[in-house]
């Protein structure tokens, strides 16, 4: 089946408007993670997802970011009021739940993020 | 506080050459520890790695993990041109979440 997809793959936003990313994980995938990749550094950890659940959110940088998977399975990223640092790629990834292949997390194309 | 130390930064070499890429950690909840290889998209998985001292081989690349010393090597032999990207090494703790360096970018020339 099809890979983790992520839309839009590249956006342009004024500062002070708000963006929606797009998260869909492999089918089945219980498990739904995003993290924020500045340019030259790894992926930072942002939230955790089971199913619908938010189970980890303490990578949030600000109020200003909220997620949601209300259906268990798609994944919106929600910003609001952008800021210049908020420029950044945005990676969603998701994982099954086996237990030895849990950790094994596959990652979609990201959405870049810029902030003018 | 919880760390991912990559080294190098970045290097270069020649095709046939082989690198030797090192990741040491402190982390907390250890449950696993990752190996990712990043071109110009998304992180695509190389290696996942719970034992000490048992060697992961896929190809030309190879892992193992020493969990006593609390650090992970990941080796490219006879590198080609398409072995050229950033590579990530990362732990995962609870939840699964992964904590990731800041990644060796390898440039490997004709």
């Amino acid at each position: 089946g099809a890979g983790v997809s992520q839309s839009p793959r590249y956006k342009v936003a004024k500062r002070g408007q708000d963006v929606a990313l797009r998260c869909d994980p492999i089918s089945g995938h219980v498990s739904l993670f995003w993290y924020q990749q500045a340019l030259g550094q790894g992926p930072e950890f942002l939230t955790y997802f089971q199913n619908e659940a938010q189970l980890d959110k303490s990578g949030l940088p600000s109020d200003r970011f909220f997620a949601e998977r209300p259906e268990g399975s798609v994944s919106t990223l929600k910003i609001q009021r952008t800021q210049q640092e908020d420029s950044a790629v945005y990676l969603c990834a998701s994982s099954s739940q086996t237990s030895r292949s849990s950790y094994e997390q596959y990652f979609g194309p990201g959405t870049r993020l810029t902030v003018t | 506080e919880d760390k991912v130390v990559q080294s190098p930064l970045s290097l270069v070499v020649h095709e046939g050459d082989t690198v030797t890429l090192n990741c040491s950690y402190e982390v907390t909840n250890f449950r696993s520890l990752l190996w990712y290889k990043q071109e110009k998209k998304a992180p695509t998985f190389l290696f996942m790695l719970t034992s000490s001292g048992i060697e992961k081989k896929s190809g030309r690349l190879s892992s193992i993990l020493d969990k006593k010393e609390l650090f992970s090597i990941l080796n490219i032999t006879a590198t080609q041109t398409g072995d050229s990207a950033i590579y990530l090494c990362a732990v995962a703790g609870s939840w699964g979440k992964l904590q990731f360096g800041a990644g060796t970018q390898v440039v490997v020339t004709p």
